[in-house]
């Protein structure tokens, strides 16, 4: 079975600091995983993806993720906030394949806020 | 713009009336999906189409009907809407064939839909 948890339904930020956006996961397979953001009235762009390559995956915007396996968990980070980020940002998890026990979970979203 | 392009942007119906959701991709994508985003739960699988002519049921498809025209567009119809379809959709694209992409996906900017 599969699951995907973020741990934050928000989070508040001032611009200029950290970003960390936790999402644990649990899955039967290697999983795929995946951050999504979506800006308000917006459809969803893929920030990135790890894929059983580089566990440190390098995203667009100065996001990075970090998959750990023995934590289960895909952290979402960012050095240092910007006004522009402030969006909804999911996590997803994935088994890939053909048949219909193939499934994607998107978790039910943490929104960040950013502080002048 | 290249993308995913979906209309109507916003829709109030009355129970019981029926509409199309049009979407549309110039991606050249082979895969197609409709999602629905509901507070709290992430986005769910209605239907999804590997290619023309074919389509699957994903983890929501009661009270909705799909229709794969062509390679380019993907259309989700509700016959007899109902309140418990207030949500908002989106139509998403993937160069893969596989029901769950590994490749990421292309989202459209989504349909506000609200029956009354």
């Amino acid at each position: 079975a599969q699951s995907v948890t973020q741990l934050d339904s928000h989070v508040s930020v001032s611009e200029g600091t950290p970003v960390l956006l936790r999402c644990n996961y649990s899955s039967s397979y290697s999983p795929s995983l995946f951050w999504y953001v979506q800006h308000p009235n917006k459809g969803l762009q893929l920030l990135l993806k790890y894929t059983s390559a580089a566990t440190l995956v390098k995203g667009i915007n100065g996001f990075e993720a970090e998959f750990k396996k023995s934590e289960t968990s895909f952290h979402l980070t960012k050095p240092s906030a910007h006004m522009s980020d402030a969006a909804e940002y999911f996590c997803v998890v994935s088994s890939r394949g053909y048949s219909s026990a193939s499934k994607i979970i998107f978790g039910s979203g943490t929104r960040l806020s950013i502080r002048p | 713009n290249a993308g995913v392009t979906q209309t109507p942007k916003f829709q109030v119906l009355k129970t019981g009336q029926s509409m199309t959701l049009q979407c549309a991709q110039d991606m050249n994508h082979n895969s197609m999906y409709w999602y629905r985003q509901d507070p709290g739960m992430g986005l769910r699988l209605i239907y999804y189409s590997a290619s023309e002519g074919t389509t699957d049921k994903g983890e929501v498809p009661n009270g909705y009907n799909v229709s794969r025209l062509n390679k380019r567009e993907f259309s989700l119809r509700l016959e007899s809407a109902a309140p418990s379809q207030t949500s908002v959709y989106f139509c998403a694209s993937s160069e893969t064939w596989d029901r769950v992409s590994n490749y990421g996906y292309t989202f459209g900017s989504g349909t506000r839909l609200t029956v009354v």
